[in-house]
């Protein structure tokens, strides 16, 4: 069956522009996670969301960033005014149940941002 | 989170079984170990999680010490598909709907 989809697979902006990301989850999938990966590190947390409700947003490195899900399905990851530091990969995550479980997590192939 | 070390590196010859060490000392009760590995250019692919008993799927064992402290991922006949950064993670009971704690993990190469 279908998998997380992200799109763009990747993205060139120039420093100070606005980036949005989109993440399909796995359909039914009632848990959406976004994560940050900087070259030669592990995923970073960024935000969760269960259903169309952000529970955690602690990952977020700054008020730039801001993520929706306004349907409970598709999820987009927002950034304002690009800057170098935010070159990274960029996943989503999905998964069946929510908290008080011990369920999967799907990611999908990222978005490799690249800010110039 | 407990933190969780892992060796950066390590190499296994093909048909082997690569046994993967992790340490988390500082894991509490009601978290578990959870496996996944990132192939490169992809997205992390979840292996294998247990709380105390030892565990085995299609893709890998993994064993936990009795203690708590420890833990091995051991893929039974790697082969060269399995080369990828392996990541060690101790969750939260909620591991599916909570955020993981990636760290570093062990890069695996597996030579023919």
């Amino acid at each position: 069956g279908a998998g997380v989809s992200q799109s763009p697979r990747y993205k060139v902006a120039k420093r100070g522009q606005d980036v949005a990301l989109r993440c399909d989850p796995i359909s039914g999938h009632v848990s959406l996670f976004w994560y940050q990966q900087a070259l030669g590190q592990g995923p970073e947390f960024l935000t969760y969301f269960q259903n169309e409700a952000q529970l955690d947003k602690s990952g977020l490195p700054s008020d730039r960033f801001f993520a929706e899900r306004p349907e409970g399905s598709v999820s987009t990851l927002k950034i304002q005014r690009t800057q170098q530091e935010d070159s990274a990969v960029y996943l989503c995550a999905s998964s069946l149940r929510t908290s008080g479980n011990t369920d999967t997590q799907y990611f999908g192939p990222g978005t490799r941002l690249t800010v110039l | 989170d407990a933190k969780t070390t892992q060796p950066t590196s390590m190499d296994c010859a093909e048909g082997r079984a690569a046994n993967l060490p992790c340490n988390h000392s500082t894991i509490s009760g009601n978290e578990y170990v959870y496996w996944y590995r990132q192939i490169h250019s992809q997205g992390p692919q979840y292996i294998i999680h247990g709380l105390k008993n030892n565990e085995t799927n299609e893709m890998a064992s993994l064993i936990i010490t009795e203690d708590r402290k420890s833990s091995t991922l051991i893929l039974p006949h790697a082969t060269l598909r399995d080369t990828a950064v392996y990541y060690c993670i101790a969750g939260p009971s909620g591991g599916g709907a909570d955020g993981l704690t990636f760290g570093k993990g062990t890069h695996l190469i597996i030579q023919p």
